[in-house]
């Protein structure tokens, strides 16, 4: 069975001070690795596909990374329109997504 | 622009009625999706269709259905819902020709069942 863990849960920030986000996952042969920001009361809101390990691609102040067991979401200088929740999702073979349970990061002024 | 909608952002129920959740989308897409999305727990694929008339169970089929009469529009349907299907539900759709197959979102029905 496909596993997900995003880690921490939560993650509080100062303006400028950065971070990282960690998703840990286990699926049966690996399609893609997906990356989602979420504001409150909103649908998921798609940031980047990852495919192979070694692969990394940004947008902003955000960079995302690949290993074989491990995704990071890099958040560079935030600031508060960063503030949402995160949710990646890596693909398996029968490609269905696999949703983490998200970080919810808060960047105060 | 690439759009989802959904046929409501609030619903109320009452426990035992026939629930219908709409959701179009104007992509062309082939696939679309059902979820729920409950605190902790993350997105759980309900139903997924690949094609017009055709379905697929996800992780969480019990207690739903769905229909796709039309390559645009994709139903979500609990037959007698239950208070223990209160959620928000998410519908998403997603192109297999287009790259990365990533899947676009509606902004999500938030249902409440008494």
């Amino acid at each position: 069975e496909d596993q997900v863990t995003q880690s921490p849960e939560a993650l509080r920030l100062q303006e400028g001070e950065s971070s990282s986000l960690n998703c840990s996952y286990t699926v049966s042969g690996l399609r893609g690795l997906f990356w989602y920001r979420q504001d409150p009361g909103k649908g998921p809101e798609f940031l980047f596909t990852l495919y192979s390990a070694g692969e990394e691609k940004e947008k902003e102040r955000l960079k995302a990374t690949l290993t074989k067991k491990e995704s990071f979401l890099h958040i560079t200088a935030p600031k508060p329109e960063d503030s949402a929740t995160y949710l990646c999702a890596p693909r398996s073979n029968d490609y269905k997504l696999s949703f983490g349970a998200g970080t919810t990061v808060t960047v105060r002024a | 622009d690439v759009k989802v909608t959904q046929s409501s952002r609030y619903l109320v129920k009452r426990t035992g009625e026939k629930v219908f959740l709409e959701c179009v989308q104007d992509m062309d897409h082939e696939n679309m999706f059902w979820y729920r999305q409950d605190p902790g727990l993350g997105l759980r694929l309900i139903y997924f269709s690949y094609d017009v008339k055709m379905k697929e169970k996800g992780d969480i089929p019990e207690g739903y259905s769905v229909s796709r009469e039309k390559k645009e529009r994709f139903s979500l349907i609990l037959e007698s819902a239950s208070t223990n299907q209160t959620s928000m539900y998410l519908c998403a759709s997603s192109s297999p020709s287009l790259g990365g197959n990533e899947q676009f979102f509606g902004p999500g029905t938030r249902l409440t069942v008494l």
